[in-house]
């Protein structure tokens, strides 16, 4: 059971750069997240989807998208890189019951980026 | 808009030293309270979790944590610490009112000295 898989995990992007973050997790989850994590700032979130075709914005979304075509997977893209996504992006994916309302999330390992 | 606060953004202790990390989060009415846990050059882990019933919580490693709602903290616990809990901690919240998303803290780096 492989959980939540991220790739890359490292990557060096020009200024103007696209690219895409892929994220896989095989564990039939219906919530979908992303992450950045900066020093001293804890995990913001970007993106999220409750289940396939449906995605919504967290708190910071701005320069990035997202699809969500299968329960599996959930891509963030990056149109046009800024120095300010230099950032570390942690996909996670939950089991959200409805009874309990509880949201345990299950990390992937992160993709180290970097905008030059 | 909801927010979570952690006291301190780097704790410096001795093996055998016990800990306690602060964490408050704004009023929202109903919570679920979470600690995560990354570990160096690891992604990050369920440590704890508190959904309902006893305010006092334990987790994994010997860890715990202590929910007080008329202080709206969750504040995590350790009475003797080892060097491999050298990691940076994580408090979220789960508000109801915004969907069950998760807040999360800034962090806390903790290191612990052999």
């Amino acid at each position: 059971n492989a959980g939540v898989t991220q790739t890359p995990k490292f990557r060096i992007l020009k200024i103007g750069q696209s690219m895409t973050l892929q994220c896989t997790q095989d564990m039939n989850h219906n919530y979908m997240y992303w992450y950045r994590q900066d020093p001293g700032m804890g995990l913001k979130l970007i993106y999220y989807s409750v289940g396939a075709g449906i995605t919504d914005k967290g708190e910071v979304p701005n320069g990035y998208n997202v699809s969500r075509s299968t329960t599996e997977d959930f891509p963030l893209r990056l149109e046009l890189a800024a120095p300010s996504q230099t950032s570390v992006y942690f996909c996670a994916s939950s089991d959200l019951t409805i009874n309990s309302g509880a949201n345990v999330l299950t990390f992937g390992a992160g993709s180290r980026l970097t905008v030059l | 808009a909801q927010s979570v606060s952690q006291h301190n953004h780097h704790v410096i202790l001795s093996e055998a030293a016990s800990l306690e990390l602060g964490c408050n989060y704004s009023y929202g009415g109903t919570v679920n309270l979470f600690w995560y846990v990354q570990y160096p050059g690891q992604h990050l882990q369920l440590l704890l979790k508190y959904f309902s019933g006893d305010p006092l919580v334990k987790g994994i490693k010997g860890f715990e944590a202590e929910f007080i709602k008329s202080k709206f903290s969750f504040n995590l616990r350790k009475p003797s610490v080892q060097w491999s809990d050298t990691a940076e901690y994580f408090c979220a919240v789960s508000f109801k009112a915004a969907g069950n998303k998760l807040t999360f803290g800034g962090g806390t780096r903790v290191l612990v000295k052999p």
